[in-house]
């Protein structure tokens, strides 16, 4: 049973680029969340999809949006990217109930250069 | 915005020693959970305590809740060097039938030497 499954690794990209980073959820689970874990700091909310729809968002700006598939599996998009942005995105997933625990991926770090 | 302050932030000790870390929160919450992470990478759910809880425990972790003080304390017994790694609560403030979002703490990272 394979867990939460995050592309790619490591990503480099510079300035005003723009990035996709991709997750697949837990078998079973069909609901997705995206933190931002800046070094040093606790993970930081984004957003949630569930029936590919975003259910609700954290103070982040409409530079980072994302999808939910019909097979669950999610995308993170980030535009005109800031050197702010550098940090380790990791998926969560979770069923839709109970959904109190949330299976994390091992995260995509990204540096902007 | 961070939801939990967690204390100590850096805490060393020897194998086979108690570790205590400490979480303090700002609102009302549905449940609080920690969480551990290896080297910066993903996280692995611990525990969760509900907000009708005061303690649970778990092989070696127990955790206890206060919630007119907002804070909760993870306990974990006869230290191992595996347990080296960075520990996180996190508090989930929505009610029954909504997105299970959770606010995590600044998180206090744990040396066991062995």
């Amino acid at each position: 049973d394979a867990g939460v499954t995050q592309s790619p690794t490591h990503l480099i990209k510079t300035r005003g680029q723009q990035v996709t980073l991709r997750c697949s959820p837990k078998s079973g689970h069909d609901t997705v969340s995206w933190y931002q874990q800046a070094l040093g700091q606790g993970p930081q909310f984004i957003f949630q999809y569930y029936e590919e729809e975003e259910r609700q968002r954290g103070n982040f700006p409409d530079r980072f949006s994302g999808h939910q598939f019909p097979n669950y599996s999610s995308e993170l998009n980030v535009n005109a990217l800031l050197l702010g942005d550098s940090a380790l995105y990791l998926c969560a997933s979770s069923s839709r109930e109970p959904k109190n625990i949330q299976y994390f991926g091992a995260g995509t770090r990204l540096s902007v250069l | 915005s961070q939801q939990g302050e967690e204390d100590p932030q850096a805490l060393s000790i020897q194998e086979g020693e108690n570790a205590t870390m400490n979480c303090s929160y700002k609102t009302s919450i549905n449940n609080l959970q920690w969480y551990r992470q290896n080297s910066g990478r993903g996280l692995v759910h611990l525990i969760l305590i509900r907000s009708n809880e005061r303690e649970k425990h778990s092989g070696r972790l127990r955790v206890t809740l206060d919630t007119s003080k907002k804070s909760s304390s993870l306990l974990i017994t006869a230290s191992r060097a595996a347990d080296t790694a960075s520990y996180f609560c996190a508090t989930r403030t929505d009610g029954s039938g909504n997105t299970g979002k959770l606010i995590f703490g600044q998180g206090t990272t744990l040396q066991v030497k062995p």
